[in-house]
């Protein structure tokens, strides 16, 4: 599975949209980018995924560049409730081997 | 209904005891997974399990041993607990892809 870089921390004002980037340069033709985020002490929550096209569903928006080498995550309207930390993970989707890798994230804090 | 459930919640035991952690999932998936997340943060996959054929193990030592009655379930079991083996255990499930829904954790302390 390719491997991604995230910026470790963010800060986003609640009511702002938070951006999150991902970079995932080796990234290959059949490998899905997930996004999933882990609040304080539960366990971690699916967001989102994509393959090359722009995805939105009721949580999140997942941007990914044409080259697919990167993508963004935005959160239209950050809440005190979405400071958690967030992975980005890239893999090929289907199969049964499908475990997922998970790096360091980048812990999100949301602010007043 | 919680759709991966695991217990107990919080499992603190002595150096060299045999203990379960159990999980359950409600949602029909074929495939489960133990992952371990230590006091770093980082989370690993250790197992799954797909139609309770074992698919994955991730070099975990042979003290842990997971089980797998049916393909709602996946218990985990530990012998000869370590100090080392302190950590939060997640159970998670999935159906054809990654998009893993994930228990809430069994935080075990090793005492």
């Amino acid at each position: 599975d390719a491997k991604t870089t995230q910026p470790p921390s963010m800060d986003c004002a609640e009511g702002r949209a938070a951006n999150l980037p991902c970079n995932h340069s080796t990234i290959s033709g059949n490998e899905y980018v997930y996004w999933y985020r882990q609040i304080h002490s539960q366990g971690p929550q699916y967001i989102i995924h994509g393959l090359k096209n722009n995805e939105t569903n009721e949580m999140a928006s997942l941007i990914i560049t044409e080259d697919r080498k990167s993508s963004t995550l935005i959160l239209p309207h950050a809440t005190l409730r979405d400071t958690a930390v967030y992975y980005c993970i890239v893999r090929v989707s289907g199969g049964t081997a499908s475990k997922l890798t998970f790096g360091t994230g980048t812990r999100l804090q949301v602010t007043l | 209904d919680t759709a991966v459930s695991q217990t107990p919640k919080y499992l603190v035991t002595q150096m060299g005891n045999d203990k379960s952690i159990k999980c359950e999932q409600n949602l029909g998936h074929d495939t489960m997974y133990w992952y371990k997340q230590d006091s770093k943060k980082f989370l690993k996959i250790m197992f799954s399990y797909n139609n309770k054929e074992l698919i994955i193990n991730e070099t975990v030592p042979n003290r842990f041993s997971p089980k797998s009655p049916d393909k709602a379930h996946l218990n985990l079991h530990i012998n000869s607990l370590e100090l080392g083996d302190s950590a939060v255990y997640f159970c998670a499930s999935s159906q054809g892809t990654p998009a893993a829904f994930f228990g809430q954790g069994t935080r075990l302390t090793v005492v």
